[in-house]
């Protein structure tokens, strides 16, 4: 079945660093690619998504490519915040569109 | 107006008890889930229900067992709980197929088993 790698946590960076949390995925078929975000205490809440290769996702300085070729939808963000602490979860859709598949979420911690 | 709403928030339960988690959503999405987090953040599916149906039924034990008296709830019944139960339960909702829109996830139930 479809499935999702993420580059291990914690990532721990300074105020205004540059940010990349790196996805891969195996799929058959053409899968949509999507980010989440998790805050202390709180439900996952959708970041950015992309449906089909090439597609750039973007969302609050956030963003992530569709790389067929790399099987690849790597998160970045050019300037990180203390408040973008958080879980952060790649995923796919399944072949048959009734549920999404996570990654084991990358915790990023900034200082300030 | 809170989109995907699930009580409680917390539970704590000794082992061996029988217990509830709630879940109502006012998106009007047609399909339901629940997923467990465990304590290494990990999200693993349980259910899903579209349209009062079950359709995802994932290797659970049959301890658990939801029901969805209608489209706009989705509830999930534990029996026995075990020291092993405890984790975060997460309730999320979509529309059409999840590759277009993906999920509403509701902020989650912790459920401590003492």
């Amino acid at each position: 079945g479809n499935s999702v790698t993420q580059m291990e946590g914690p990532v721990t960076l300074s105020e205004e660093a540059f940010l990349t949390i790196n996805c891969t995925y195996t799929a058959t078929g053409y899968p949509s690619l999507f980010w989440y975000v998790q805050y202390p205490g709180e439900g996952l809440q959708l970041l950015l998504k992309a449906t089909k290769a090439d597609d750039k996702g973007s969302n609050k300085g956030f963003e992530a490519t569709y790389r067929k070729e790399t099987t690849s939808f790597h998160l970045e963000k050019g300037s990180v915040q203390v408040s973008d602490s958080a879980v952060y979860f790649c995923a796919l859709s399944d072949n048959n569109g009734n549920k999404l598949v996570f990654g084991a979420g990358t915790i990023l911690r900034v200082k300030s | 107006d809170t989109a995907v709403s699930q009580t409680p928030k917390y539970l704590v339960t000794q082992m061996g008890n029988d217990k509830s988690i709630k879940c109502e959503q006012n998106l009007g999405h047609d399909t339901m889930y629940w997923y467990k987090q465990d304590s290494k953040k990990f999200l693993k599916i349980m259910f899903s229900y579209n349209n009062k149906e079950l359709i995802i039924n994932e290797t659970v034990p049959n301890r658990f067992s939801p029901k969805s008296p209608d489209k706009a709830h989705l509830n999930l019944h534990i029996n026995s709980l075990e020291l092993g139960d405890s984790a975060v339960y997460f309730c999320a909702s979509s529309q059409g197929g999840v590759q277009f829109y993906g999920y509403t996830f509701g902020s989650g139930t912790r459920l401590t088993v003492v």
